[in-house]
């Protein structure tokens, strides 16, 4: 399967750790897209990157919240100082080309905080 | 502003009935516009997309939209429920204005009868 790989799938980390999510994209995609979905809502826009660069991070918290995508290797969204209400599913996507193009979802990961 | 608004958060059809998932969008630039559907601790997959061509879109698994401008709508129906299209669905709409912005609506819970 080539699909957009997301890990780990669950995370559980205690108040003021750090978490890191990883998002390999669909090989031959250099866009990719980060969201996140509390419970009974829809996805929320966070960053936008495309290899190397942040195109769009209007979504993003200003604070403990960072993304890479770096030239090698998987895209990387990483919470600093977590808090209970970072708990949520964080997703991934991938485009071909940047949107409208139909994005490919991984299956995301759970972020837990104790 | 651009906003997308899915009409129903829960429809429960019985098995073999058709089905009808209401979306409208609100945007001042051509929109294209996409049904996703999610199956549970899963990631979303693309069902259809509209993209300024042929109003009447037809997408897998049997569901079909019909993009409708003067009414700001695409509505995704399918003629005979399965039990296994029991899953949350989101409309998005994708905006072509150069820069990025993918709008999801809240989502609606489909029930599905035996």
């Amino acid at each position: 399967n080539a699909g957009v790989m997301q890990n780990p799938r669950h995370l559980v980390r205690r108040r003021g750790q750090e978490a890191r999510l990883r998002c390999s994209p669909v090989k031959g995609h250099s866009h990719v897209y980060w969201y996140r979905q509390l419970p009974e809502e829809g996805l929320k826009f966070m960053v936008y990157l495309q290899k190397e660069n942040i195109i769009d991070e209007s979504g993003m918290p200003k604070e403990r919240f960072s993304a890479e995508f770096p030239k090698e290797g998987p895209s990387i969204l990483r919470i600093q100082q977590v808090v209970r209400g970072d708990s949520a599913a964080y997703f991934c996507a991938s485009s071909r080309d940047r949107v409208p193009q139909p994005q490919h979802f991984g299956d995301g990961t759970r972020l837990s905080i104790l | 502003a651009q906003s997308v608004t899915q009409l129903d958060s829960h429809v429960s059809v019985s098995e073999g009935t058709p089905v009808l998932l209401r979306c409208n969008y609100s945007s001042s630039y051509s929109p294209s516009l996409f049904w996703y559907v999610q199956h549970p601790n899963k990631g979303l997959q693309l069902l259809l997309k509209y993209t300024s061509a042929a109003t009447l879109v037809k997408g897998i698994n049997g569901f079909e939209a019909e993009f409708k401008k003067s009414e700001t709508s695409f509505h995704l129906t399918k003629p005979s429920a399965h039990m296994s299209d029991a899953a949350e669905y989101f409309c998005v709409v994708s905006l072509n204005t150069g820069g990025f912005k993918t709008i999801f609506g809240a989502g609606t819970r489909l029930f599905v009868k035996a």
